[in-house]
């Protein structure tokens, strides 16, 4: 079945240094979507990416759509510490059914 | 406010006991459900689609004798983990969808199975 990997698993950065997650999948995707989880808390959704090479920015998140719909990329610049937590990307099935395929996941830890 | 809401928020129950764990949809109605298990430090799974007023579509490993997903309202499922066993103990979530691309998840309900 279809695997979404992101890199890293884990980024511990000082604050005011910029993030980066990216994010693999095994087959095309068909739409990506984002996903913020603080620690103890639900998803919340930031952002849908669904055309090929599309980037779109959200304040200091820049989000990037592969141009082969296979990977998508999420970049924070000077990060803040209220950016901790876990981001998501995820293939969203759209249309009749709103499923969702998530990424493993980059937990993000901002020091002080 | 929440949009979906989940209850309980914590529950803690009894090996061999049933635990009922409802999702609502507050301002729209919603045909569609997902629920979803999270273990600790990982990520989401799927492990059905709840569709109101017909059976659940459980993703590939999901007993569905033991995960019971019931839809009988457009506003309203319930997930039932029948048995609990320790190995059940996790963090379930739904999520539900107004139309169109947005999805909102509800606050989850985290379960420990003693």
């Amino acid at each position: 079945g279809q695997q979404v990997m992101q890199i890293p698993q884990y980024q511990h950065v000082q604050e005011g240094e910029d993030f980066t997650t990216y994010c693999n999948s095994s087959t095309t995707l068909s739409n990506i979507q984002w996903y913020k989880q603080r620690p103890g808390g639900h998803p919340v959704f930031l952002i849908q990416l669904v055309k090929s090479g599309e980037v779109k920015k959200q304040k200091r998140l820049t989000f990037q759509f592969g141009e082969a719909k296979k990977n998508s990329s999420l970049h924070i610049t000077a990060t803040q510490t209220t950016d901790v937590g876990t981001y998501f990307c995820a293939d969203h099935y759209g249309g009749a059914t709103n499923k969702l395929i998530f990424g493993t996941g980059t937990l993000l830890a901002v020091q002080p | 406010g929440a949009v979906v809401s989940q209850h309980p928020s914590r529950v803690i129950c009894k090996s061999g006991t049933s635990v009922k764990i409802e999702c609502r949809s507050l301002d729209f109605q919603a045909t569609t459900m997902f629920w979803y298990r999270q273990f600790p430090k990982q990520s989401l799974m799927l492990m059905a689609t709840s569709n109101e007023g017909s059976k659940a579509t459980y993703e590939q490993g999901v007993e569905k004798d033991k995960f019971l997903i019931n839809h009988a309202s457009l506003t309203l499922s319930t997930l039932t983990v029948t048995s609990a066993h320790p190995e059940d103990s996790s963090f379930y979530i739904c999520s539900a969808s107004p139309g169109g691309d947005t999805i909102y998840f509800g606050e989850g309900s985290w379960l420990t199975v003693v």
